[in-house]
């Protein structure tokens, strides 16, 4: 149980076009989504939190207007990335907040390696 | 605001070897503590956590960990490695606000 899944895995865009990538809990409801950023040998850095029906809080230096997420259901949350540019490549990773962990637990995604050229 | 610190940012043990990796973090009240493992090419998984209870937890896959509140530690050990250990550790601290705060990682190489 407690399954994340994200779609695509990988993609690749041109610079100035969107790319839409979407985290879903396969077997449990998720009230609470959160999208990270990891670079290469880095760790992962929280952008944003996003609670179902409701707008998302970014983390300070997360431009919300680039990174749009919308957490439509209980068990999808996108992020779409606008406007892409090469110094958005990254690994794009969502973990959602429920099932029967315990409080605190998050499930996490096999993680979106986003390329642009 | 909460922060996390792993000490060791690459470690090399051959196989059998003893395992400890730091982890400090900066946060006064109630923890949550956890260390995940990302497998080269594989996402996130949960080796262990700490929510309350018995300080010395253990996990999967022959790992433990420690909570010393009194250090604001949370060190993960394992008494003989394998070379399947090869990964990347993250130590991380779960904010009141849910948000969860990871250290920068420690990149571990058992060499067979």
């Amino acid at each position: 149980g407690a399954v994340v899944s994200q779609h695509p895995s990988w993609v690749i865009c041109k610079s100035g076009t969107s790319v839409k990538i979407e985290c879903r809990s396969l077997d449990f409801q998720a009230t609470t989504m959160f999208w990270y950023r990891q670079f290469p040998k880095q760790s992962l850095m929280l952008m944003a939190t996003s609670n179902e029906g409701s707008k998302a809080t970014y983390e300070q230096g997360v431009e919300k207007d680039k990174f749009l997420i919308n957490h439509a259901s209980l068990t999808l949350s996108t992020l779409t990335v606008t406007s892409a540019h090469p110094e958005d490549s990254s690994f794009y990773i969502c973990s959602a907040r429920g099932g029967a962990g315990g409080p605190g637990e998050q499930y996490f995604g096999p993680g979106t390696r986003l390329t642009v050229t | 605001a909460q922060s996390v610190s792993q000490h060791n940012h690459h470690v090399i043990l051959s196989e059998a070897a003893s395992l400890e990796l730091g982890c400090n973090y900066s946060y006064g009240g109630t923890v949550n503590l956890f260390w995940y493992v990302q497998y080269p090419g594989q996402h996130l998984q949960l080796l262990l956590k700490y929510f309350s209870g018995d300080p010395l937890v253990k996990g999967i896959k022959g790992f433990e960990a420690e909570f010393i509140k009194s250090k604001f530690s949370f060190n993960l050990r394992k008494p003989s490695v394998q070379w399947s250990d090869t990964a990347e550790y993250f130590c991380a601290v779960k904010a009141p606000n849910d948000k969860i705060i990871f250290g920068k990682g420690t990149r571990l190489h058992i060499l067979p």
